[in-house]
């Protein structure tokens, strides 16, 4: 009965790989996030969809690349992994209504660490 | 886009003691201020929620307060508790998105 499911919760990986983290929500919310945590805990927001439609696109390298199959899903794909994406990296979801005026629900987060 | 700036960064108490943390943001056309609680290895969490039309909301230990005319908001934890030990996190909306503060790791001595 998992609000926010992420897979995996842990990642290791070598520099140059590709990675993928999967997400899924099962609030029937129709926005969903990829959130990125430091070291330093600082929490960023990387992407938002709204209904499968990308709506906030921050300044990320265009390695990263989300995919939104339908609204209860939302994956993160990574190409040629670099040192400094080393994170963890959270999904979350909530309503929708025009704004994030809305509780967001942080999936379990994954931790990714590049070597 | 929007600026929140959270302060400190650490705030050491003693159980039973209250804590407050302090945030001010940038956008005047922020309108929803959450905070969110992030234990140590887990999820962020909201526990309490200010909409831009009040100034003042309660729920149990805890309390939100809300200037918008300065711009600032703040987090007032009351009679802490050992479980209370946590990084804290504001956040103000701007453009469809929620812009974090640094947060505050709050340690509760017992």
């Amino acid at each position: 009965d998992t609000a926010v499911s992420q897979t995996p919760k842990y990642l290791v990986t070598q520099m140059g790989n590709d990675k993928s983290i999967k997400c899924e929500q099962n609030l029937g919310h129709d926005t969903m996030y990829w959130y990125k945590q430091d070291s330093k805990k600082f929490l960023k927001i990387m992407f938002s969809y709204n209904n499968k439609e990308l709506i906030i696109n921050e300044t990320v390298p265009n390695r990263f690349s989300p995919k939104s199959p339908d609204k209860a899903h939302l994956n993160l794909h990574i190409n040629s992994l670099e040192l400094g994406d080393s994170a963890v990296y959270f999904c979350a979801s909530s309503q929708s209504g025009g704004g994030p005026t809305y509780e967001q629900y942080f999936g379990p987060g994954t931790r990714l660490t590049v070597t | 886009g929007e600026n929140v700036e959270q302060h400190p960064s650490t705030l050491s108490v003693q159980e039973g003691d209250s804590a407050v943390i302090k945030c001010t943001y940038s956008d005047s056309a922020s309108n929803y201020f959450p905070w969110y609680k992030q234990e140590l290895g887990k999820r962020p969490q909201l526990i309490i929620d200010i909409r831009s039309n009040v100034g003042e909301k309660k729920d149990q230990r805890i309390a939100v307060t809300l200037n918008k005319t300065a711009k600032h908001f703040s987090l007032h934890i009351t009679e802490t508790q050992p479980e209370d030990s946590a990084v804290y996190f504001c956040a103000a909306d701007n453009d469809y998105k929620l812009s974090f503060g640094a947060g505050t790791t709050v340690t509760v001595r017992a």
